[in-house]
This record gives structure tokens, C-alpha cells and sequence, in this order.
């Protein structure tokens, strides 16, 4: 299976800080990932797929880049409602997995 | 709008099997590029993938719980449904069912529309 590593596991910032999450694969996986928010005791949301690609209805303030093994997730400004869990997860593979999560907390 | 939405039992106990249904609202569960799949979230913890379907009958389930999931379709309903054998207590987890998005036979999908979760608890 490809691993997906994420870092850091936790992240404080305050509102209006840009914020950068990175994942990591244990092999090439092209731009197939997808990033997405969690919050508690709500489903994940999608926010980004194919590396960069913004998801209909998301904000602009996320991006996405990367390709291969690494990628990142940025929040150009950091807004109230950005404070979550956000996961990678690569679908290259057969098997498809997920990161171990950031947790993006207040400052 | 799609819309999902888990259903079973929320005890099970040990040795026995979960069941559970995803009932999907707002668009055919046979239409589009789109597989149907089943992901847990055992408290305070990551996404683990159980398994994923197609309602062409084909099926893909995580090598670690293979031996125990089985996922099927009623298309009539517009359901699918996950059955997971042998129950312990490390079974305990929010269940959620998903839709997948494939963007090329070369890749899987991605999930752009999940269910809210159902919590089953594992135990006696």
C-alpha cells in the first residue's frame, strides 16, 4: 500500500495567517490526490482534487499544489471558519488511503 | 443535490456482523462515472477505507479487512449496503458511505459526497 504522510500533525495560527499543511507519498502517485476538511462530528468535505484542482464551492483562499510524491494544502488567510482536520488522501493506487490528518487550531 | 445517508443498527456485539445501508436521494445510484464506497472513523482518529463498488457488481475491499467486508447494490432501492463479519471491539468507529468520483481508468476516485456518519459500537 502507499503511505501518505502528513505533516505537521497539529497547527496553530490565527485568523488571517497563511497556512501551509504538507503530504507526503511513499511512492509516485502523479497529481492523483485529493485534500479534504473535517469537522467535528460532521463528514469530510472535499476540497481539492487532482493536486490542484478547487472543487465547485470552495473557496478561493485554498489551493493546492504538487505532483508525484509531495504536496501541499494552503490557506492564503486563515478565516474562522477554516478551524478543522484536514486529510490527504491519494487514489494512484488500487488500494486507496488517506494521510493521518492535520489538525488546524486557534491561536 | 446528491445526498447519502447510512442506516443499521448502532450495537452490535462481538463475533457477530455489522450491516449497513447507504440510501442514496437526488440522482441514480447506476448514472455516471461514480463508484459507491464505505470508509470508518474510529474515534479520535484517522479515515480507514473499507471497500468500494460499482454497480456493475464489481468490488474492492481494503486487504486488511477482506476477509470479513462484503458490499452490495440494490439498484431498485438505489442503496448499497456493507456487511463487515466477526465483530470486535476495535470495530468501533463512525461509518460513513461515499460517493467516488473517477476521473480515469488509470486512477480510483475521490469522495464528493458523503454521508453524515453513523456511530456502531462494538460490545456486549
Amino acid at each position: 500500500d502507499i503511505q501518505m504522510t502528513q505533516s505537521p500533525s497539529t497547527l496553530s495560527a490565527s485568523v488571517g495567517d497563511r497556512v501551509t499543511i504538507t503530504c507526503r507519498a511513499s511512492q509516485s502517485i502523479s497529481s492523483w490526490l485529493a485534500w479534504y476538511q473535517q469537522k467535528p462530528g460532521k463528514a469530510p468535505k472535499i476540497l481539492i482534487y487532482k493536486a490542484s484542482s478547487l472543487e465547485s464551492g470552495v473557496p478561493s483562499r485554498f489551493s493546492g499544489s504538487g505532483s508525484g510524491t509531495e504536496f501541499t494544502l494552503t490557506i492564503s488567510s486563515l478565516q474562522p471558519d477554516d478551524f478543522a482536520t484536514y486529510y490527504c488522501q491519494q487514489y494512484n493506487s488500487y488500494s486507496l488511503t488517506f494521510g493521518g490528518g492535520t489538525k488546524v487550531e486557534i491561536k | 443535490q446528491v445526498q447519502l445517508q447510512e442506516s443499521g443498527p448502532g450495537l452490535v456485539k462481538p463475533s457477530q456482523t455489522l450491516s449497513l445501508t447507504c440510501t442514496v436521494s437526488g440522482g441514480s445510484i447506476t448514472s455516471g462515472s461514480y463508484s459507491w464506497s464505505w470508509i470508518r472513523q474510529p474515534a479520535g482518529k484517522g479515515l480507514e477505507l473499507i471497500g468500494r463498488m460499482y454497480t456493475s457488481g464489481s468490488t474492492n475491499y481494503n486487504p486488511s479487512l477482506k476477509s470479513r467486508v462484503t458490499m452490495s447494490v440494490d439498484t431498485s432501492k438505489n442503496q448499497f449496503s456493507l456487511k463487515l463479519s466477526s465483530v470486535t471491539a476495535a470495530d468501533t468507529a463512525v461509518y460513513y458511505c461515499a460517493r467516488g468520483r473517477i476521473y480515469t481508468a488509470a486512477a480510483g476516485p475521490a469522495f464528493d459526497y458523503w454521508g453524515p456518519g453513523t456511530l456502531v459500537i462494538v460490545s456486549s
